[in-house]
């Protein structure tokens, strides 16, 4: 299976400070990287897809960038709304896998 | 709009066997390329992908719950079903569909299962 290393698990920022999660694949996965948003309670939202595609509504201040084994993820501005847990997955190979997860909260 | 709703036991016995089904509209599952996949979230912890299905019948798994897996489309109906033996308070969890089967753009509203004796 390829492992996604994800980090951090979790982070504080203040509101409309920038946000960076990293992922990390185990081998080459060239840009089959999608990330994912999750409210609490809630199914997981698409945001990014092929690492750097704004899924449709997205808001702008979100951003997905790499290619091959090492992702970013990038809020420009953090927003209270953006409160969440987040999750990169790589469907290069199956089985898919997800990283385990940045949870981002608003000091 | 595409739509899934899971549907299922919130409670099973550990041995037992979980049925789930996914209701799925806004698309045929009759599509070649058109997949439906399953995805579960225990409390507290990241999501884990567990198996999918494509309209021409092509079935992929987990490996580590291989052996334990089963899914099923109904076409006719618009429904896949995942079937889990041999449950075990460890497979309590949320348990979503989603689709398409790869980039996880519509997810069901997820159903929460308990694996308790």
């Amino acid at each position: 299976d390829i492992q996604m290393t994800q980090s951090p698990s979790s982070m504080s920022a203040s509101e409309g400070d920038r946000v960076t999660i990293t992922c990390q694949a185990s081998q080459d996965i060239s840009n089959y990287l999608n990330w994912y948003q999750q409210k609490p309670g809630k199914a997981p939202k698409l945001l990014i897809y092929d690492a750097s595609n704004l899924d449709t509504g997205v808001p702008s201040r979100f951003r997905g960038s790499g290619s091959g084994t090492d992702f970013t993820f990038t809020i420009s501005s953090l927003q209270p709304e953006d409160i969440a847990t987040y999750y990169c997955q790589q469907f290069d190979d199956l089985p898919v896998t997800f990283g385990q997860g940045t949870k981002v909260e608003i000091k | 709009q595409i739509t899934l709703k899971e549907s299922g036991p919130t409670v099973v016995k550990p041995t037992q066997t979980l049925t789930l089904t996914c209701t799925f509209s806004g698309s045929s599952l009759r599509n070649n390329g058109v997949g439906v996949g399953w995805i579960r979230q225990p409390p507290g912890k990241a999501l884990e992908w567990l198996a999918l299905i494509y309209g021409d019948d092509d079935k992929r798994y987990s490996p580590s719950l291989e052996s334990r897996l089963t899914i099923t489309k109904d076409s006719s109906t618009n429904q896949v079903v995942l079937t889990m033996t041999n449950m075990d308070p460890v497979d309590t969890a949320t348990y979503y569909c989603v689709h398409p089967a790869l980039y996880l753009r519509h997810w069901g509203q997820g159903t929460l299962v308990t694996v308790s004796s």
